[in-house]
């Protein structure tokens, strides 16, 4: 079964406290992204990567970082978490032959107190 | 500023009826747009998309409408059932992949 996974599926911290998302997928996509989704502004792009070692910053990168180690994962890490942060993220991947769609993970509700 | 919106925060159809969900867009660039669903704690699904050289494209009971003098397109649900009660987005893409998206209309749908 074609599957995004991300996990933890709901995490709530401190400020300050790193912390690492994890999103893996299993459909050999070379493209994925990470989104933020927040009320009134729908998703917001925070970093995307076409490839292995390829990352490229979205729309609202400032605070995360990313890595592209291999094909199937995409970690989102916030090294210094603030209450800003707090919402929810999504992680999507979509193949480059694709007809555009993206495959989103469940999500992962993080709270920073 | 927004370069694609969805100006109806919620909408509410009966059962049956056809739905009309709204979308504006400022980029005359973009290349395909395409409408998602989204249920509660769940991820956004793909529902349907249109490339920019097409006026319409169907599937089942979903027509989207593209509108590109007016910089405007719609999806059109008929007719409308329960299950298709959600949050819809519409986004907007480019050559390089990325999605612009809108805010997102909850559709309502009442028996």
């Amino acid at each position: 079964e074609a599957q995004v996974t991300q996990n933890p599926r709901y995490l709530i911290t401190v400020t300050g406290k790193k912390l690492t998302v994890t999103c893996s997928q299993n459909m050999n996509h070379e493209y994925m992204s990470w989104y933020r989704q927040d009320p009134g502004l729908g998703l917001r792009q925070i970093y995307y990567s076409m490839n292995v070692e390829v990352t490229d910053k979205g729309d609202v990168p400032e605070g995360y970082k990313v890595s592209r180690k291999e094909k199937r994962n995409f970690p989102l890490i916030l090294e210094s978490p603030s209450p800003n942060q707090t919402s929810l993220y999504f992680c999507a991947t979509h193949g480059l032959d694709s007809n555009n769609e993206q495959f989103f993970g469940p999500g992962t509700r993080l709270t920073v107190l | 500023d927004q370069q694609v919106k969805q100006n109806s925060p919620s909408l509410s159809v009966q059962e049956g009826r056809i739905s009309i969900l709204n979308c504006d867009y400022t980029n005359s660039m973009f290349d395909y747009f395409l409408w998602y669903k989204k249920y509660p704690a769940e991820g956004p699904t793909f529902l349907i998309s249109i490339s920019s050289i097409k006026d319409k494209n169907e599937d089942g009971r979903f027509t989207v409408f593209l509108n590109k003098s007016a910089k405007h397109l719609s999806l059109h649900i008929v007719p409308s059932q329960p299950g298709d009660s959600a949050v819809y987005f519409c986004a907007a893409g480019d050559s390089n992949y990325q999605l612009i998206w809108g805010a997102g209309t909850k559709l309502i749908i009442k028996p």
